[in-house]
């Protein structure tokens, strides 16, 4: 039960688009069709913006998209806000357990 | 509203043990999975255990097999988290969660477990 692969930071403008990448391996990610992120806040509860890969919640805006391609899942934000800034945390079903990644910090700059 | 309140944490000596309990609202309760969900200081989320509606089933992860014991009271709409033999390495923030097939739907805000002499 390996975590999945996210960088540890990433940054951007209001306004441009970021990529945060979550790899993983073909017992994961990469045979997994319930790959979803999660949005923390410190303090708050995490929240859910994208499952099934690339589905998004109701109430979470269409600037959140998700795509996977092989072993590494993608969580793309167009747009970005100030409110963005947060971490953001990759997980994918892995046959009876779930697996997350470390976690990626977003600086909206 | 759907809501999620964790409870049960605290400090606790290594090798004790601790119940924590998630009280759920706002939706039939004995309809969804639920999942435990920890976060160490400083460190990512770590899957911990899954429950089955009826409570039947249940899962765990490895770090976490043969001490901790999910179980749910579907009259009470309660979710519970019994864990013994506490480690200084379970020491985190525990979330409890509503599962859905691909992921988790809600959360609650945490209680903070700390195992330390």
């Amino acid at each position: 039960q390996s975590a999945l692969t996210q960088p540890r930071s990433v940054s951007g403008s209001p306004g441009q688009s970021v990529t945060i990448s979550c790899t993983g391996t073909s017992s994961n990610v990469g045979s997994s069709n319930y790959v979803s992120w999660y949005q923390l806040h410190p303090g708050k509860a995490p929240k859910l913006i994208i499952y099934d890969v690339s589905k998004r919640p109701s109430g979470v805006p269409d600037r959140f998209s998700g795509s996977k391609s092989g072993n590494t899942a993608s969580l793309t934000i167009s747009g970005l806000q100030a409110e963005d800034e947060a971490d953001y945390s990759c997980c994918s079903h892995a046959g009876s357990s779930w697996v997350f990644g470390g976690g990626t910090k977003l600086t909206v700059l | 509203e759907v809501q999620l309140v964790e409870s049960g944490g605290g400090l606790v000596q290594p090798g004790g043990s601790l119940r924590l309990s998630c009280a759920a609202s706002g939706f039939t309760f004995d309809s969804y999975a639920m999942t435990w969900v920890r976060q160490a200081p400083g460190k990512g989320l770590e899957w911990v255990s899954d429950i089955s509606t009826s409570g039947g089933t249940a899962y765990y992860s490895d770090s976490v097999r043969g001490r901790f014991t999910v179980s749910r009271d579907n009259s009470h709409n309660t979710l519970y988290l019994q864990m013994n033999s506490l480690r200084a390495e379970d020491t985190a923030i525990y979330f409890c969660a509503r599962r859905i097939i691909g992921g988790f739907e809600y959360w609650g805000q945490g209680t903070l477990v700390t195992v330390s002499s």
